[in-house]
């Protein structure tokens, strides 16, 4: 079983707010991913960490950021949520080379 | 830019049956092929990995992958599906570089009848 955790699992919000998703994982991992996901669509990157104070931008566009102070611990945040980031976020991590592990995601709402 | 094609969208077999699901992927250079599997209600998790070597690659639960390079492809393979199958199977590739960052096909649903 994953020691990978994601919270909130489901978020409805009104558009405008600011947002925080968390990921955190107890295996002292330091590659840690993003992911997002629409409904029947493949998942795209758009961020990804090699390590404490190491952030990159994925393949796809994104409007949030991330940080990386901790090893554990990669949240995401949506300074102004709009309906367009709606959609499905999967956080993953890994000891090296490709994501091993996955969260159970977090599933946006933005109204 | 790379990109991974899964031809099934949605497969529907009855127990016993065989199972293949294709995935064909488009980079010229060495590359590193993953399948992943969701079940319903869990994480995605990983079925099976191929870097070099023996190109049949075995995973958990009876499945296995065959990597063609002349096809570009990673087709996954299983010879008698379980109901337990029952999931959603992504193919998945990265470069050689071994950044970890993947690419993902848009999965496939296998429903499996008992």
């Amino acid at each position: 079983e994953a020691d990978i955790y994601q919270t909130p699992r489901y978020l409805v919000i009104g558009t405008g707010k600011k947002i925080t998703l968390e990921c955190s994982q107890t295996m002292g991992h330091d590659k840690m991913y993003w992911y997002q996901q629409d409904p029947g669509m493949e998942l795209h990157l758009i961020h990804y960490s090699y390590g404490v104070n190491s952030t990159e931008k994925g393949d796809l566009s994104s409007e949030s950021t991330v940080s990386r102070i901790r090893t554990e611990h990669f949240p995401l945040t949506l300074e102004s949520a709009r309906p367009s980031h709606t959609s499905q976020y999967l956080c993953a991590s890994s000891p090296g080379g490709a994501a091993r592990f996955f969260g159970p995601g977090t599933r946006l709402t933005v109204l | 830019a790379q990109s991974v094609s899964q031809h099934n969208h949605h497969v529907i077999l009855s127990e016993a049956a065989s199972l293949e699901l294709g995935c064909n992927y488009s980079y010229g250079g060495t590359v590193n092929l993953f399948w992943y599997v969701q079940y319903p209600g869990q994480h995605l998790q990983l079925l099976l990995k191929y870097f070099s070597g023996d190109p049949l690659v075995k995973g958990i639960k009876g499945f296995e992958a065959e990597f063609i390079k002349s096809k570009f492809s990673f087709n996954l393979r299983k010879p008698s599906v379980q109901w337990s199958d029952t999931a959603e199977y992504f193919c998945a590739v990265n470069d050689a570089s071994n950044t970890g960052k993947l690419i993902f096909g848009q999965g496939t649903t296998l429903q499996v009848k008992p």
